[in-house]
């Protein structure tokens, strides 16, 4: 198995509401990222998990959780987010965290804030 | 110092013709630089990368070009195919601190057949 997988493909979700973005991989990767894609814009650093333990925050707001459960699946809670949060939500993955070792992206999650 | 700048924003190109996008880096202590490529409703998929030492590297019909004194490193397409026709990403890295991706603004390409 040579793929990240997200779940849910769409979703739209009201102001107040509270959801979860999910991601998996089984490529045996130590290190997986959430990346936020607005329209024909470059992907942008959120998370970095490293052996399941945070590693980078870029200065991600509060109402955006993420949660790395065990090596295979990583999370992104969402709360009271605001419309200008819709985005395309990238998961990646890599053997170890850095760039060098090549990042697996998954297909993304479209996320409407209504 | 920690951008990178990638042009042109679009290009547009024959079938079988060159494509060439180009970036530029200001931070010498990058020593990674792949080049990623996404299709629409896709995550970006490593295409091609390079590390300083090398002034050129090529896979197929995908060759990295890179100048080290002038801090430029660009992307050539030879042969290009409507299948190609996508937007393309450069980015860079510092390996050694394990940072992650700083990506360039991308490129989007259209073949025309």
């Amino acid at each position: 198995d040579t793929e990240v997988t997200q779940t849910p493909k769409h979703l739209v979700m009201g102001m107040t509401n509270k959801k979860s973005l999910k991601c998996e991989q089984h490529m045996g990767h130590r290190a997986m990222y959430w990346y936020k894609q607005k329209a024909k814009k470059p992907p942008e650093l959120m998370f970095v998990y490293s052996y399941e333990k945070l590693s980078i925050n870029e200065s991600v707001p509060s109402r955006f959780s993420p949660e790395c459960p065990n090596s295979s699946l990583l999370n992104l809670h969402l709360h009271a987010l605001q419309p200008e949060d819709s985005a395309l939500y990238l998961c990646a993955s890599s053997q170890e965290q850095g760039a060098v070792y090549g990042y697996t992206f998954g297909s993304g999650t479209r996320l409407t804030v209504v | 110092q920690q951008q990178v700048k990638q042009s042109p924003q679009s290009l547009i190109v024959q079938k079988g013709g060159i494509s060439i996008i180009n970036c530029a880096y200001e931070n010498t202590a990058f020593d990674y630089f792949p080049w990623y490529q996404q299709f629409p409703g896709k995550g970006p998929a490593l295409l091609i990368a390079i590390r300083p030492d090398v002034s050129e590297k090529k896979e197929g019909r995908f060759t990295i070009s890179f100048n080290k004194s002038a801090k430029q490193f660009s992307l050539h397409i030879m042969d290009s195919q409507p299948g190609d026709s996508a937007t393309y990403f450069c980015a860079a890295s510092i390996d050694q601190a394990g940072t992650a991706l700083i990506f360039g603004k991308g490129t989007t390409l259209s073949v025309s057949s």
